[in-house]
């Protein structure tokens, strides 16, 4: 299967430790993206990636959260001192034109 | 302010027959328009999408309407299947470079097919 993949696929975590997920998108796609979605509402864009620049980090929730494409290819997104509002499942998505497609996601618990 | 709005949080079809969502947005910007399916403990999966220069894209029993004066578009499934139940996302983007920026989504809606 050459679709987008996410490690691990679920994190649980105590508040204040620091978490770190990974995504590998498909394989031609030259562009990344992350995405935050919580409980009854649709994805929220946090961040993307062409080749290795990162293009728009505006909308990072707040400077706990940043992201690295370091060889244009995997992606990782890290979340420093994690609090309880930070629960949620994390999604990544690759793209070469408009349409993005998504990986199976990351669940996390912050408890 | 939500730029993409579902505003039926839910819809119950019978199986074979039509189902219409959709989804209205607010930003002028936004070029090109997607429809996602997604299930629990799944990633959103991608279903069809329409330019803004168009106004209908058919692949199958899936058919997209974009109404751009009215600032609305609908998903069309026909026949409706039982595999079709899931929560369904509008998204909107601003097309740049040959691709996109990030996706903006409404907040879905819950199509559940009865036999």
């Amino acid at each position: 299967d050459t679709g987008v993949s996410q490690n691990p696929r679920h994190k649980i975590t105590k508040r204040g430790q620091n978490v770190t997920f990974r995504c590998d998108p498909i394989s031609e796609h030259n562009r990344l993206y992350w995405y935050r979605q919580t409980l009854g509402q649709g994805p929220e864009f946090l961040t993307y990636f062409q080749n290795e620049a990162q293009l728009e980090k505006s909308r990072l929730l707040s400077d706990r959260f940043s992201a690295e494409r370091p060889k244009g290819s995997f992606s990782t997104l890290e979340i420093q001192r994690t609090e309880q509002g930070d629960s949620a499942m994390y999604l990544c998505a690759s793209s070469l034109f408009v349409e993005q497609y998504f990986g199976p996601g990351t669940r996390l618990t912050v408890t | 302010d939500q730029q993409v709005k579902q505003n039926s949080p839910s819809l119950s079809v019978q199986e074979g027959r039509i189902s219409i969502l959709n989804c209205d947005y607010t930003n002028s910007m936004f070029d090109y328009f997607l429809w996602y399916k997604k299930y629990p403990a799944e990633g959103p999966t991608f279903l069809i999408s329409i330019s803004s220069i168009k106004d209908k894209n058919e692949d199958g029993r899936f058919t997209v309407f974009l109404n751009k004066s009215a600032k609305h578009l609908s998903l069309h499934i026909v026949p409706s299947q039982p595999g079709d139940s899931a929560v369904y996302f509008c998204a909107a983007s601003v097309s740049s470079g040959g691709g996109a920026d990030g996706l903006t989504f409404g907040k879905g809606t819950h199509l559940i097919i009865q036999p």
